[in-house]
């Protein structure tokens, strides 16, 4: 069946530093792979996504590659703000209509001023 | 971005009553939802798929004589919490599935239960 693991947490950074959440998967066929943030108290947003290997998700500074060959979908971004702070899940989906989100456990991102 | 709403944010009810989450697509039809459950500092647990003028499609170990789910129209899934009970206290999530095959999420209900 489907899986997601993600790095174990939570990440503490300081402000503009280098962030990296690392993510990988096991799926049948070809799955479509997704990074969602929420915010203490909210549901969630979806942050960036990519549908084939290869293809690059970017939104508000970060950025993920699908990495078929590695099954990675590892979430990067350059300089963090403390606005950043907030816990991230990567996810799958198989293709075809109204397939489910498979969930990684999550992971707590604390930025410090 | 595509909006889907939840109502009530939060809810405080007693034990043995029953309780109504309503979830709308407010910009999009939705053939398909989903009703989440997380746990403090967990990650979200399906409990089961709404469809459209079908009945819904539950996950393993969750009960569907407790978690009641009503998906009426291409733009409304209810989850009904039928005797609640301190244990049914949790941050309950929905998500629809737009045209453009994402899937957006609500912003949860919190139930507490005394």
């Amino acid at each position: 069946g489907n899986s997601v693991t993600q790095m174990e947490g939570p990440v503490t950074l300081s402000e503009e530093a280098f962030l990296t959440i690392n993510c990988t998967y096991t799926a049948t066929g070809y799955p479509s792979l997704f990074w969602y943030v929420q915010y203490p108290g909210e549901g969630l947003q979806l942050l960036l996504k990519a549908t084939k290997a290869d293809d690059k998700g970017s939104n508000k500074g970060f950025e993920a590659t699908y990495r078929k060959e590695t099954t990675s979908f590892h979430l990067e971004k350059g300089s963090v703000q403390v606005s950043d702070s907030a816990v991230y899940f990567c996810a799958l989906r198989n293709t075809g209509a109204n397939s489910k989100l498979t969930f990684g456990k999550g992971i707590t991102l604390s930025v410090r001023p | 971005g595509a909006v889907v709403s939840q109502h009530p944010s939060r809810v405080i009810c007693k034990s043995g009553t029953s309780v109504k989450i309503e979830c709308r697509s407010l910009d999009f039809q939705a053939t398909t939802m989903f009703w989440y459950r997380q746990f403090p500092k967990q990650s979200l647990m399906l409990m089961a798929t709404s469809n459209e003028g079908s009945k819904a499609t539950y996950e393993q170990g969750v009960e569907k004589d407790k978690f009641l789910i009503n998906h009426a129209s291409l733009t409304l899934s209810t989850l009904t919490v039928t005797s609640a009970h301190p244990e049914d206290s949790s941050f309950y999530i929905c998500s629809a599935n737009a045209p453009t095959d994402t899937q957006y999420f609500g912003p949860g209900t919190r139930l507490t239960v005394l």
